[in-house]
């Protein structure tokens, strides 16, 4: 089965900390995608990879970066964690831009 | 500014019904359009992927619609079950754009 594995379900951090988001898939896809949900604004782009070290900025990118080192794993960090940052966040992986898109089961975050 | 519409944003129906969810996309170069459910709290789950050359696509009660030159995609649930209460979701691959959702809850 396809899976598409999220490192912490839920996370509570404090104003300033760094946080780190793991995604993992073990489909051998090329893309890669990070997502946040708020009510009422749906899901925002973050940041996406269509390859191993390549990263793209999506629509939302500011007070965030991305690792991807290997292919298999998708980072999301926060260097300097905010309350406006409280939400949740969603990895999802692609093979192409045109094969089905598969997410994980979402990292809830609160920042206090 | 490209776009992706859900109507309606939620609804109630009875169980047994049959019932259609609407997205509406402004740019008709599409790669391709994906349905999802998500249960509250969790990740999104795949339903539904149809192809730019597809015309639709079936997986038990249902099945998914794509016109391109209306912009437009329905899914279409037969015989509703209370099971299916869930936010659906349509995404307008290779653009990367998601509609809002669509909150469907079936009543006993």
């Amino acid at each position: 089965d396809v899976k598409v594995t999220q490192s912490s379900r839920y996370l509570v951090k404090r104003t300033g900390e760094k946080v780190f988001l793991e995604c993992v898939q073990d489909m051998d896809h090329e893309n890669m995608f990070w997502y946040r949900q708020d009510p009422g604004l749906g899901l925002r782009l973050i940041y996406f990879s269509y390859d191993v070290k390549m990263k793209e900025k999506g629509d939302i990118p500011e007070g965030y970066s991305v690792s991807r080192e290997k292919k298999e794993r998708f980072s999301l960090i926060l260097e300097s964690a905010s309350t406006n940052q409280t939400s949740m966040y969603l990895c999802a992986s692609s093979f192409s831009n045109t094969g089905e898109l598969f997410f994980g089961e979402g990292s809830r975050l609160t920042v206090l | 500014k490209q776009e992706v519409t859900q109507i309606p944003a939620a609804l109630s129906v009875p169980e047994g019904e049959n019932l259609v969810l609407n997205c509406s996309f402004t740019d008709s170069a599409i790669y391709n359009l994906q349905w999802f459910r998500q249960d509250p709290g969790k990740g999104l789950t795949s339903l539904l992927l149809i192809q730019s050359s597809q015309r639709e696509q079936t997986s038990g009660r249902l099945n998914a619609s794509l016109d391109k030159s209306s912009g437009r995609s329905t899914l279409y649930i037969a015989a509703s079950q209370p099971g299916d209460s869930a936010t659906y979701l349509c995404d307008q691959g290779g653009k990367l754009i998601f509609g809002q959702g669509t909150e469907l809850s079936v009543k006993p």
